[in-house]
């Protein structure tokens, strides 16, 4: 079946470690995006991809790094700077401009990090 | 930029019908989406809207009106598995997605 598969689903790290959660659709869909969430908020834009080879940074880049070197992959690796990274962590796929698009964002079950 | 407004939390009766609304700022606006989230999991889309006027979905229906910024969720025939947060979405033309700060909906017996 198609989907998103993230993994791990749950992380623990130290600090000053730098953690890579992974991402993989067999949706052939274009574009993805990585959003953090954080208890009782809303979902924040770390990246997000439109095409294989480019990224753009959303509203909360900062500490946080991806690549997109495959239309089916885009890791996102936590890095030491990013000073609050526990956090639930989704990443999403989209087909942008399908025939009958929906608007649809097709989620992973999301990973959760915990820096002890 | 982007901003999206919600109420943090609503309550309803089992039944019931309620209304949750939305306003957003945004340039090049490209679609307004509704998704609901239960706790620890993945949010599921619920609706679309791109023009203005009301788009209806079983039990759901959501309306949207572009020169106010404005959108509203109604949900009918409330059921207790409704409770869950329910998040706002607005998408630009460079297929950004951003997220409001989700509602969340305690549906009481």
């Amino acid at each position: 079946d198609g989907g998103i598969t993230q993994s791990p689903k749950y992380l623990f790290r130290k600090e000053g470690q730098n953690v890579t959660l992974s991402c993989e659709q067999n949706l052939n869909h274009d574009a993805m995006y990585w959003y953090r969430q954080d208890p009782g908020q809303g979902l924040r834009l770390i990246y997000y991809s439109q095409i294989v080879n480019d990224f753009q940074k959303g509203d909360i880049a900062e500490g946080y790094s991806v690549s997109r070197e495959k239309k089916e992959s885009f890791p996102l690796t936590v890095t030491s700077a990013q000073k609050n990274p526990t956090a639930f962590y989704l990443c999403a796929s989209i087909y942008p401009g399908a025939g009958g698009d929906t608007g649809e964002l097709f989620f992973g079950e999301g990973s959760r990090l915990t820096v002890l | 930029g982007q901003n999206i407004d919600q109420p943090t939390e609503m309550t309803a009766t089992e039944g019931a019908i309620v209304q949750i609304n939305c306003t957003y700022q945004t340039s090049g606006f490209n679609g307004l989406f509704w998704y609901q989230q239960h706790a620890g999991e993945a949010p599921t889309f619920l609706s679309y809207n791109v023009l203005d006027g009301l788009e209806e979905k079983g039990r759901f229906s959501s309306f949207l009106s572009r020169s106010k910024g404005y959108s509203y969720l109604l949900l009918k025939e409330l059921q207790m598995k409704d409770s869950a947060s329910y998040l706002c979405a607005v998408r630009d033309r460079t297929y950004k997605y951003i997220f409001g700060t989700g509602t969340r909906l305690k549906v009481l017996a």
